[in-house]
């Protein structure tokens, strides 16, 4: 079974609108961390925001914000006022505590976002 | 500060050649991961260097090894390359503790 699962391959958003893109997971470790990563056509993975699972609160970083919902195994990106710049793909990841010390992430298939002007 | 350098940002290899790819961290991080990213798909973790042993490996096979020096940097090292080892190749440093820094990565195409 895949770990994270991206259901959204693609999505066309509308600038300034805000948007939500969909990552559940599958654990059975207590403790783990779930990341969401930006990765524009250069190449680099742009580290957006992170989630622990032990964290009671959602959390957020600017226009970006994490609706985690650990019942479901949910941890949905929502990016308000989308702009023009946020066009790329965006990955889920997720790191499990379990194996002590190392610390791999486990990647999603990703969402290719591209906002409309 | 510099963040996490990859060299070379491209590379063409013909099947059956072996390929060292290198990472230099970000300052004051001393674990490396490498990770593949076929293309269309999410990257996959090969596997993380730390005090220059490997700590953790994904599902990869011996044809893929690393080295972490005493500065931290690392090389990842692909034998007996495959058409199927075209992908992006990324590597990652993080500090103790938490976090993860990505560089750019080193795109290798094998014909």
């Amino acid at each position: 079974a895949q770990k994270i699962t991206q259901t959204q391959p693609g999505m066309f958003v509308q600038e300034k609108e805000a948007v939500t893109l969909d990552c559940t997971y599958d654990t059975s470790d207590q403790s783990y961390g779930l990341f969401w990563y930006k990765q524009p056509s250069s190449g680099e993975m742009i580290f957006l925001i992170y989630q622990g699972s032990y964290d009671e609160q959602n959390a957020t970083e600017g226009r970006y914000s994490l609706n985690f919902q650990k019942a479901r195994k949910s941890a949905n990106l929502v990016i308000s006022a989308s702009q023009l710049g946020d066009s790329a793909m965006y990955f889920c990841a997720m790191r499990e505590w379990a194996g002590g010390g190392a610390d791999g992430l486990t990647f999603g298939k990703g969402t290719h976002l591209i906002i409309q002007p | 500060d510099a963040g996490v350098t990859q060299s070379p940002t491209h590379l063409i290899k013909t099947r059956g050649q072996q390929v060292t790819l290198r990472c230099s961290p970000k300052s004051g991080h001393d674990t490396v991961s490498w990770y593949q990213q076929a293309l269309g798909q999410g990257p996959q973790f090969i596997f993380q260097y730390y005090e220059e042993e490997e700590r953790q490996r994904g599902n990869f096979p011996d044809r893929f090894s690393g080295h972490q020096f005493p500065n931290y940097s690392s090389e990842l090292n692909v034998n007996a390359l495959l058409l199927g080892d075209s992908a992006l190749y990324l590597c990652a440093s993080s500090p103790p503790g938490f976090g993860y820094t990505f560089g750019s990565g080193t795109r290798l195409t094998v014909v």
